[in-house]
């Protein structure tokens, strides 16, 4: 079993805050992390796949940054906005087989 | 495209009777997954499909629960009988390659057993 862990478990911040929050894998056999944007009454969707230590990704005010030697994935909100509310979830695969762990996600709540 | 598509997209049923749920990957798509969201498991991988064939399903909680790929445009996920603890959001998702690749999750199909 593969353990995959978020924190913080939920998040309350004022719109125009910037916010960070962490995912953490299994640091051997590493094959990709994946995090994900969940709205209420939703299903996910993507915001990023990576794959290489080192690696930085954006989009708009949302970044992620992957620290495969240690097990660890940032996922970074420049200036909260309240339609960025929702659960984010990190996914981990040591293989390529197709199969994901998800973490339980961490839930931001912006209020205006 | 139109994306992932389930249905039906709430179904409620009484304890004992067949439910199946079905879903169109998007078209191209070679992988297929079957995941349930509930509050207190979050969500989980019951079972996923490479180029129609079951690869993993060891997610599937027991013999109730069963999945078909019988082509690439079509898969289904039926529990039989059902219960009440089988109530929850199933979600079908699906990529175009490997754990490399993003997955493309449907809208879900609630379940409630009573």
């Amino acid at each position: 079993i593969l353990n995959v862990e978020q924190s913080p478990q939920s998040l309350h911040v004022q719109e125009g805050d910037s916010t960070n929050f962490t995912c953490s894998f299994p640091s051997s056999n590493f094959y990709a992390l994946h995090w994900y944007r969940w709205e209420t009454a939703k299903s996910p969707e993507a915001l990023f796949v990576m794959t290489l230590n080192g690696d930085e990704k954006k989009k708009g005010r949302i970044s992620a940054t992957l620290n495969t030697k240690e097990g660890y994935s940032y996922l970074y909100i420049k200036g909260s906005q309240p339609e960025d509310s929702a659960t984010y979830l990190c996914a981990f695969s040591n293989t390529n087989a197709g199969k994901s762990t998800f973490g339980d996600g961490t839930t931001l709540t912006v209020k205006p | 495209d139109a994306g992932v598509i389930q249905s039906p997209r709430h179904e409620v049923t009484e304890m004992g009777q067949e439910v199946t749920l079905r879903c169109k990957p998007i078209s191209g798509h070679d992988y297929l997954f079957w995941y349930r969201q509930t509050m207190m498991r979050g969500l989980e991988l019951l079972i996923y499909f490479n180029n129609n064939v079951p690869i993993d399903d060891s997610g599937m909680p027991e013999d109730r629960f069963s999945a078909k790929m019988p082509n690439a445009s079509f898969s289904t996920l039926k529990i039989q009988p059902s219960e009440p603890r089988d109530s929850a959001v199933y979600f079908c998702a699906s990529s175009f390659g490997g754990s490399g690749y993003e997955q493309y999750f449907g809208p879900g199909t609630r379940l409630t057993v009573t």
